[in-house]
């Protein structure tokens, strides 16, 4: 079975300090994956997705990046926090053509 | 610019009480799902539905797609207070390919 990892679960950071979220799937190869971010009982913002290794699209400009180094890893990332990132980010996966996305557990941002 | 808006933002209703949540778009969806989140988890699927006119049912909640493929709704009959959430309306437009959005969502609150 398929399985999705998100880490850590939650983080508390400077302003200004570097971030690093990361996402692995397990079970399936070559997912579409995705990263939201969520306001408190808003709905998701999409962010980045990638439809492959080294493939990124961006949907929003902003402080933060993503990376695809393997087939089923998925990092976000930024060099330097601001206030306005705090939220809580979401990593998900689906297979390519599929209609159903799969989530991990998320994790509460928290920008000090 | 929300691709997917729904309505209403928020509802609170008692225990028993029917109730509909609409997502509408001016795009065309080659799919769209609704999904169901709670507080501090990622969302998770309760059903897709991929052909105009579509019409589903999940127990007590039923689902339909509109004819153009441009709206959907949801419809919780003698709503449970199990029910409290957070729903979400997700789809990819046609010709935007892997692209996956999500509405704002409607924040239910069904009170005993």
């Amino acid at each position: 079975s398929q399985t999705i990892h998100q880490w850590p679960a939650t983080l508390v950071q400077p302003v200004g300090s570097p971030l690093s979220l990361e996402c692995t799937v397990e079970g399936t190869s070559n997912p579409n994956l995705y990263w939201y971010r969520q306001a408190a009982g808003r709905g998701l913002q999409l962010l980045f997705y990638s439809v492959g290794i080294g493939q990124i699209s961006s949907e929003v400009p902003q402080n933060l990046s993503a990376s695809r180094p393997q087939d089923r890893q998925f990092i976000l990332s930024s060099k330097k926090l601001l206030l306005s990132d705090s939220g809580f980010y979401l990593c998900a996966w689906r297979k390519p053509g599929a209609t159903e996305a799969f989530f991990g557990q998320g994790t509460r941002l928290t920008v000090v | 610019t929300q691709l997917l808006e729904q309505s209403p933002q928020f509802l609170s209703i008692q225990e028993g009480e029917n109730l509909t949540v609409y997502c509408n778009s001016s795009s065309v969806f080659s799919s769209l799902q609704w999904y169901r989140q709670e507080p501090g988890e990622g969302p998770v699927l309760l059903v897709t539905v991929v052909t105009g006119g579509e019409v589903k049912k999940l127990k007590r909640l039923t689902f339909q797609f509109g004819d153009a493929r441009k709206d959907s709704s949801l419809h919780i009959t003698a709503a449970q207070p199990g029910d409290t959430g957070l729903y979400l309306c997700a789809g990819g437009i046609e010709t935007s390919g892997s692209r996956l959005t999500f509405g704002e969502g409607t924040q239910l609150t069904v009170n005993p």
